[in-house]
């Protein structure tokens, strides 16, 4: 099926520790995003690409590093995990025209302990 | 910068009652604006849109009017089923702005008892 692809699920790392997020799309869309969940905090952005080879920070991108090598592809990177960085964080996709909305994934549900 | 505010949850409803979940938004130009909806456990799905103004979004029989004058894109439905209960996120994406970024509300709780 046609979607966004988040791996892991679920996730327990040390602080200190690193890891990447995956995030895979099989629609051919051209915008990527990162998003993290917190209780009362609704969505915010930290990184999001544009295209293959172009990213660029949102939000709140400090602690968190990306690339985007293929369309099909945007990896999030946590450099090195703090207890602040606990969260459930998502992945979207969307066509260039903005008005279709963004895709999302199933998320990642991240705990650093 | 743009933003958007929605009423408070948790909100408890009796099955086929009438909903209506507010939201407000603060955007320069002409946002596009959503709603989404996460279901327990996953992720936000798209559940309706508009693009200009007096547009009226519609899907499952949930419904939501781009409101310019009052800058406002409330959702309503007219019978709510068990089924409903889920977490209602508004949201817009100005034009040109980080990748047409979403700005997203806080969201609301909707839970709906038999």
């Amino acid at each position: 099926n046609a979607g966004v692809t988040q791996t892991p699920k679920f996730q327990v790392l040390k602080t200190g520790q690193s890891m990447t997020l995956q995030c895979a799309q099989d629609m051919n869309h051209e915008y990527m995003s990162w998003y993290r969940q917190d209780p009362g905090m609704g969505l915010r952005l930290i990184h999001y690409s544009v295209g293959a080879g172009i990213t660029d920070q949102g939000e709140v991108p400090n602690g968190y590093n990306v690339s985007r090598s293929t369309t099909e592809d945007f990896p999030l990177r946590l450099l090195s995990a703090a207890p602040s960085q606990t969260s459930v964080y998502f992945c979207a996709s969307r066509m260039i025209e903005r008005s279709y909305g963004y895709t999302f994934g199933s998320g990642t549900r991240l705990t650093v302990v | 910068g743009d933003s958007v505010t929605q009423m408070e949850g948790p909100v408890t409803l009796s099955e086929e009652a009438f909903l209506t979940i507010n939201c407000t938004y603060t955007a320069t130009g002409y946002p596009s604006l959503f709603w989404y909806v996460q279901y327990p456990g996953e992720g936000l799905q798209l559940l309706l849109k508009a693009t200009k103004a007096d547009d009226k979004g519609s899907n499952k029989g949930f419904e939501a009017t781009y409101r310019k004058e009052t800058t406002s894109f409330h959702l309503e439905k007219g019978s709510v089923q068990v089924s409903d209960s889920a977490v209602y996120f508004c949201a817009l994406s100005a034009l040109g702005d980080q990748g047409g970024k979403l700005i997203f509300g806080q969201g609301t709780e909707l839970s709906v008892k038999p």
